[in-house]
């Protein structure tokens, strides 16, 4: 079975320095997409970024990059020159075709950005 | 482009009544998904339809829960009779691919009492 962990169930970063999320997940399926979902408060959830597996380059959305470890089955999120605006709840989340495409979500690490 | 329209966005509903949910897609995306996100956890997918065919209901409650997309556009999800544990966030998605990127709706905030 597949599973996704998140381990870090709050974090907080003063505006304009880096943090990083953390994100393990378990399958034994050799194609895949792993996901960042961005859920601010009380707005709708939204793609940040997304990493295919069989890629080795590791995926950039300007402020926004990942360090994917295929072999360690990690996925963690770097967010550079946090801003106000990045405080919302992250969620990894991992997808493969088994028959049909199965998706699953971590259960999410509330990011807070502070001035 | 509008994005993926859900409603009610609250709906509070006591125990073995029933209750609706109405979701309207991104116009043109095939794949359509309804999530259940109870506090504190990430999202869990209940159904997957594409266009109007279920590819993926593994994780439905059958036994109270129903889905359907007609015409494959709008969809509805239904719990008959609701429990307590229901209470959760409502998620539907939409997306041009079933491997590409889900956009989200508001979602719809159950509680059951």
């Amino acid at each position: 079975a597949q599973t996704v962990t998140q381990s870090q169930p709050e974090m907080s970063v003063q505006e304009a320095e880096t943090v990083t999320l953390s994100c393990t997940y378990d399958t034994s399926e050799n194609n895949y997409y792993l996901f960042w979902y961005k859920q601010p408060p009380s707005r709708q959830m939204i793609l940040v970024i997304r990493q295919e597996a069989y890629k080795q380059q590791n995926a950039t959305e300007n402020r926004f990059s990942v360090n994917f470890q295929k072999a360690a089955k990690s996925f963690s999120l770097k967010i550079s020159d946090s801003q106000l605006g990045d405080t919302a709840m992250y969620f990894c989340a991992f997808m493969t075709y088994l028959g049909t495409y199965k998706y699953i979500f971590g259960t999410g690490t509330r990011l807070k950005v502070l001035a | 482009e509008a994005g993926v329209a859900q409603s009610p966005r609250y709906k509070i509903i006591e125990k073995r009544q029933s209750v609706a949910f109405w979701c309207n897609p991104i116009s043109g995306h095939a794949t359509l998904y309804w999530y259940q996100q109870i506090l504190g956890q990430g999202p869990k997918l209940l159904i997957q339809f594409q266009n109007n065919g279920v590819v993926d209901d593994s994780q439905l409650p059958k036994d109270r829960f129903s889905a359907e997309r007609l015409k494959g556009v709008d969809s509805t999800l239904k719990i008959q009779p609701a429990k307590l544990e229901d209470s959760a966030v409502y998620l539907c998605a939409s997306s041009l691919r079933r491997e590409g990127e889900q956009y989200f709706g508001p979602g719809t905030r159950l509680t059951v009492t």
